[in-house]
C-alpha cells in the first residue's frame, strides 16, 4: 500500500496564478482532510470530507476549493495564489471520526 | 474549535534523560491522539487515548488521559536521538481534529 500520495512536493507560484494539490489514497478510508504548517500555528485544518460527494470547511477554508468526486481523490485548489498562502500542506486520511489520520508527506508551497 | 495547548514549545535533553510534555484544554477531549513529526515528513499516529485515567505504553514512550479527560501527557524514558521531532496532540471533535502546536524535542548525543 501507498498510503497517502501527495503531489506535487516542492512547488513555486507568482501571486494570482492557480493550482490543485493532488491527494490520493489507497487504504479506502472514508475521511480525508486538508491541513496547512506554518511556524508556531500547528496545523491549521483547510477542509475535510467524510466520504465521496461530501466536503466542508475547517478553520481556514478562505481561499482554497475541494472537491471529492471519489473515495481516493481529494484534490485542493488554490484559486488566486496570495503570499499568505505559502506554507507546507498535508492530505490526511482516517477510516473513521475516531480513528488516527495517516497523513501525506506533504507539499512545499512558496508564492512569490 | 477547541484550543489545544502543549507544553513546552521547546526541549533540548541529552541522551538517556528523561522528559514529560504535556497537552491541555479547557474543554473535554472525546478523545486525543499523540503524533510525531520529523522534518520534511508528516505527522505520524502514535497512540489514541479515549477512557480517562487511560495510560498507555509504546516501548520507552508512556501516554497518559487525564481522569476529567482534559489533559494529556507523554513521558518518554531514557530518551534517545531517534526521539528528536516535534510531538503534536490533536483532538477529535465531531468530524475535525484539532491540533495543537507541538513541543520540539531535540535528543543530543
Amino acid at each position: 500500500n501507498a498510503g497517502v500520495t501527495q503531489t506535487p512536493k516542492f512547488q513555486v507560484l507568482k501571486t494570482g496564478q492557480s493550482m490543485t494539490l493532488q491527494c490520493a489514497q489507497d487504504m479506502n478510508h472514508e475521511y480525508m482532510s486538508w491541513y496547512r504548517q506554518d511556524p508556531g500555528m500547528g496545523l491549521r485544518l483547510i477542509h475535510y470530507s467524510v466520504g465521496a460527494g461530501i466536503t466542508d470547511q475547517g478553520e481556514v477554508p478562505n481561499g482554497y476549493n475541494v472537491s471529492r468526486s471519489t473515495t481516493e481523490d481529494f484534490p485542493l485548489r488554490l484559486l488566486s495564489a496570495a503570499p499568505s498562502q505559502t506554507s507546507v500542506y498535508f492530505c490526511a486520511s482516517s477510516y473513521s471520526g475516531g480513528s488516527g489520520y495517516t497523513f501525506g508527506s506533504g507539499t512545499r508551497l512558496t508564492v512569490v | 474549535t477547541q484550543l489545544l495547548e502543549q507544553s513546552p514549545q521547546f526541549l533540548s535533553i541529552q541522551e538517556g534523560e528523561n522528559l514529560t510534555v504535556y497537552c491541555n484544554s479547557s474543554s473535554v477531549f472525546s478523545s486525543l491522539q499523540w503524533y510525531r513529526q520529523e522534518p520534511g515528513e508528516g505527522p505520524v499516529l502514535l497512540v489514541t487515548v479515549v477512557t480517562g485515567g487511560e495510560v498507555k505504553k509504546l516501548k520507552r514512550l508512556t501516554f497518559q488521559f487525564g481522569d476529567a479527560r482534559k489533559d494529556s501527557s507523554l513521558h518518554i524514558t531514557a530518551a534517545q536521538p531517534g526521539d528528536t521531532g516535534l510531538y503534536l496532540c490533536a483532538e477529535n471533535t465531531g468530524n475535525q481534529f484539532y491540533f495543537g502546536t507541538g513541543t520540539s524535542l531535540t535528543v543530543i548525543p
